[in-house]
């Protein structure tokens, strides 16, 4: 019941786009991202609810695709703060518990 | 709010050994649950609890107890650690709208704790 991400991991320069993919093979109620820096706690960034909401900040933003049971995350003109590991979180619809998929390592350079 | 809270930080065991992690948040959440992290495999849920006295499997259950007592505390128990349980485990928390909504809620996660078995 993990979700799967892609890519495993994406190396930018600063100022660069990048766009992280999560998809569940299950129909899910809620997709849930977080970003954790090396040797510290995961730290929440946002959740999309089903109905195919869009949401986020204006440099990163998140949309679900209720139908393909796929969410993107986008992150908009990079800053080196951006790096870390990120990581997309699933609920299946039905179900109560939240389930992680393997991250995706981002590294910024400048 | 001290929020999530888990001891202790670092624990060495031999294999064989027993030991509770302890966690605790006083925050009221409902919604509790433990994640160990080994490289290349992300977070994985252990347990998982929607309130006191309710627990539930994760994904990789075995070798682990638990019990929710209280609200606040939900602590992790290895009944005979295996070198194969080494990781870093985090606890986590948040609301839970009568048990239902953890879906629609920040987990609050402690700072966990690195475990190494020998």
């Amino acid at each position: 019941q993990q979700p799967v991400q892609s890519p495993q991991a994406v190396i930018l320069r600063e100022g660069e786009d990048a766009v992280i993919n999560c998809s569940s093979s299950k129909a899910l109620y809620s997709v849930h991202w977080y970003r954790q820096k090396h040797g510290e706690a995961p730290v929440f960034l946002m959740i999309l609810l089903k109905g195919g909401e869009q949401k986020g900040h204006e440099k990163i933003s998140a949309s679900f695709n209720e139908k393909k049971q796929q969410s993107s995350l986008y992150l908009t003109a990079s800053q080196l703060s951006y790096s870390g590991t990120y990581f997309c979180g699933t609920v299946i619809q039905g179900a109560q518990k939240l389930v992680f998929g393997q991250g995706t390592r981002l590294t910024i350079n400048p | 709010n001290a929020g999530v809270t888990q001891t202790p930080k670092f624990q060495v065991l031999k294999t064989g050994q027993s030991m509770t992690l302890q966690c605790a948040q006083d925050m009221n959440h409902e919604y509790m649950s433990w994640y160990r992290q080994d490289p290349g495999m992300g977070l994985r849920l252990i347990h998982y609890s929607v309130g006191a006295g309710i627990t539930d499997q994760g994904e990789v259950p075995n070798g682990y107890n638990v019990s929710r007592s209280t609200t606040e505390d939900f602590p992790l128990r290895l009944l005979s650690a295996a070198p194969s349980q080494t990781s870093v485990y985090f606890c986590a928390s948040s609301y839970s709208l009568n048990g239902l909504a953890v879906t629609t809620d920040t987990q609050y996660f402690g700072p966990g704790t690195r475990l190494t078995v020998l």
